[in-house]
């Protein structure tokens, strides 16, 4: 079964400085994994995807992720942090048959000036 | 254009009480999924529509819970003689039914959510 663990429930930074949140899944197969966003009272937002292509995904915003395998990774990163990036973030990993999304417990992202 | 729309966006309801929480996918979406996001906690899979076929409700909690999507395009998520732990915010999201124009078929789109408060 697929599954994935966000290792920080909570992750604060100062504004312009780099961003890490760290992603560990596990899967049985070659997984597609993502990152969602979600800002307060607003609906998901899809950060970035990979699906067995380039092991570095640049996605909206600056941010970008690398699978590695070797790690059974995906963490997420972005140069500089800006106030608007505070927000929830969710590790995805696509469940097989029918194409479910299974979550990570979210990092909560706070970026002080 | 329109993303998906879901309604009520909050609803009390009194224990007992059923309710209807309505979505309404992106045009031309053939898969629609429910999710359910209790406080502090990421999305969990509900249900899965294919058109307005139920492929996979292994994700409903109980026999309280049911979901239809009788013409393919609406669906409404059902709960009946709710519990406090209901409480949530229930989540539709649509997917393409193929890959197009760089959008991946396993990509989807999330509404805003309705927040149930069971009391």
């Amino acid at each position: 079964a697929q599954s994935v663990t966000q290792l920080d429930s909570h992750v604060s930074v100062s504004e312009g400085t780099p961003v890490l949140l760290r992603c560990n899944y596990s899967s049985s197969y070659s997984p597609s994994l993502f990152w969602y966003v979600q800002h307060p009272n607003k609906g998901l937002q899809l950060l970035l995807k990979y699906t067995s292509a380039a092991t570095l995904v640049k996605g909206i915003n600056g941010f970008e992720a690398e699978f590695k395998k070797s790690e059974t990774s995906f963490h997420l990163t972005k140069p500089s942090a800006h106030m608007s990036d505070a927000a929830e973030y969710f590790c995805v990993v696509l469940s097989g048959g029918y194409n479910k999304l299974i979550f990570g417990a979210g990092t909560r992202l706070a970026v002080h000036p | 254009g329109a993303g998906v729309s879901q309604s009520p966006r909050y609803k009390v309801a009194k224990r007992g009480q059923d309710v209807a929480l309505r979505c309404d996918p992106i045009s031309g979406h053939v898969s629609l999924f429910w999710y359910q996001q209790a406080l502090g906690q990421g999305p969990e899979f509900l249900t899965y529509f294919q058109n307005e076929a139920q492929l996979d409700k292994s994700g409903l909690p109980s026999d309280r819970f049911f979901a239809e999507r009788p013409e393919g395009s609406v669906s409404t998520l059902k709960i009946q003689r709710t519990q406090q732990e209901d409480s949530a915010v229930y989540l539709c999201a649509s997917s393409l039914p193929f890959s197009s124009g760089g959008k991946s078929r396993y990509e989807q789109y999330f509404g805003p959510g309705t927040r149930l408060t069971v009391t």
